[in-house]
């Protein structure tokens, strides 16, 4: 069966701490994949997608990097936490378009 | 380029009601996907529908109804005799067929009291 693994589901860090968020996929082969954030009382806003390993698109300036060493692995990364990076983090993955599954999601407090 | 417009930020309605939730997209794009999520105070989304552009047939699960019109670019949701479990937030979002990435409107806050 088709899965996606998110972790951890919660996370308290320090402002100027370091990041790193996974995800993995299983069932699938060549999935999209893409890492969404929601601020507190805001909407779903796309911030990194990926079609292939090592290939990573980025839809807004941040502090946040994205990779994806191996092809079901998406990883979500910052070397220098701020304050304005808390929110609850989704990744999802899709094969085209008709489907979406989303990550149980991580809720982030920067402190 | 693609855009979705969830213009009600909250509603809040009585046990009971109906309760419509507005959604409007934007695209130049004539094939496409429409989605509509909710998302309960735990976080994750749980999936209602997916309407495809070239389907304008409105839909209806239990108490749950979707009007898909494409004259006006509009995928309205309507919650028949709503009730507590119906409070959550409910996205709505549009998926062009050359381009999977999935953009999500802002959200709509719905709280049913009893």
């Amino acid at each position: 069966s088709q899965t996606i693994h998110q972790w951890p589901a919660t996370l308290v860090q320090p402002v100027g701490s370091p990041l790193s968020l996974e995800c993995t996929v299983e069932g699938t082969s060549n999935p999209n994949l893409y890492w969404y954030r929601q601020a507190a009382g805001r909407g779903l806003q796309l911030l990194f997608y990926s079609v292939g390993i090592g290939q990573i698109s980025s839809e807004v300036p941040q502090n946040l990097s994205a990779s994806r060493p191996q092809d079901r692995q998406f990883i979500l990364s910052s070397k220098k936490l701020l304050l304005s990076d808390s929110g609850f983090y989704l990744c999802a993955w899709t094969r085209g378009g008709l489907s979406y599954t989303f990550g149980s999601g991580t809720r982030l407090t920067v402190v | 380029a693609q855009k979705v417009t969830q213009a009600q930020t909250e509603i809040s309605v009585v046990e009971k009601e109906d309760v419509t939730l507005d959604c409007v997209y934007e695209t130049r794009d004539t094939t496409y996907y429409l989605f509509w999520y909710k998302q309960p105070p735990s976080g994750e989304l749980v999936f209602l529908i997916r309407r495809n552009s070239f389907d304008e047939q409105n839909e209806i699960s239990g108490r749950y109804s979707w009007n898909f019109q494409k004259s006006t670019s509009s995928f309205n949701f309507t919650i028949t005799a709503s009730q507590v479990v119906d409070s959550a937030v409910y996205f709505c979002a549009l998926v062009l067929y050359n381009n999977n990435d999935m953009r999500f409107g802002a959200g709509t806050r719905l709280t049913v009291k009893p």
